[in-house]
């Protein structure tokens, strides 16, 4: 199909490991969010790509965390040295333009951090 | 601080009546409000949506009512089926000088419709 694809859709790993995380946005959105869903809460905003900057990143925790988008289409999420305190489910959303206010998300990837 | 807040974890409802969902805010300065659907292992899927210059939108079986004096929220399914089994969100935003349309999530409330 056509919407947003996210990669892998489960990862597990030990805690002080590195891991990147990958969002395919549908063709042509230009807006890219990245969100992170814990057990029992809502989606919380990490960070907002309009094109390949990242226009909003004041959702990041801390300095662990680094999202890019090099070519304004894919984007990864990198964490590094893991923590048992990330492991949630990471959610990426695009939307049609700058103006837009409807996202539409990808089927999230599980993170579990042993 | 949660901005956005939804009191109840959990409703039942049988097949055929009214599904309620509440939901409430506490920032007066979002300007645009939505519902999303989530069914396990999936992502959240967009349901509808109301600025806040309104305050009724209808879509459907679905139909959300804002209260700004009153910073509430509800969502109105009828008649509910069986289907609309799923975990619903409420979800807030309000436009920034970057462009950034964030959303603010509730908790979710998850809805079961009995047969």
């Amino acid at each position: 199909g056509a919407g947003v694809s996210q990669t892998p859709s489960n990862k597990v790993t030990e805690k002080g490991k590195y891991v990147e995380l990958r969002c395919d946005p549908i063709s042509g959105h230009t807006a890219l969010y990245w969100y992170r869903q814990s057990l029992g809460q809502g989606p919380e905003f990490l960070i907002y790509f309009q094109g390949t900057g990242a226009a909003d990143d004041s959702g990041l925790p801390n300095d662990r965390f680094f999202a890019v988008r090099p070519e304004g289409s894919v984007s990864t999420l990198k964490i590094q040295r893991t923590e048992r305190g990330d492991s949630a489910v990471y959610l990426c959303a695009s939307s049609s333009s700058r103006t837009s206010n409807e996202q539409f998300f990808g089927p999230g990837t599980r993170l579990t951090v042993l | 601080d949660q901005q956005v807040k939804q009191n109840s974890p959990s409703l039942s409802v049988q097949e055929g009546r009214i599904s309620i969902l509440n939901c409430d805010y506490t920032n007066s300065m979002f300007d645009y409000f939505l519902w999303y659907k989530k069914y396990p292992a999936e992502g959240p899927t967009f349901l509808i949506s109301i600025s806040s210059i309104k305050d009724k939108n209808e879509d459907g079986r679905f139909t959300v009512f804002l209260n700004k004096s009153a910073k509430h929220l509800s969502l109105h399914i009828v008649p509910s089926q069986p289907g609309d089994s799923a975990v619903y969100f409420c979800a807030a935003s309000v436009g920034t000088t970057s462009g950034t349309y964030k959303y603010i999530f509730g908790t979710g409330t998850r809805l079961k419709v009995l047969a």
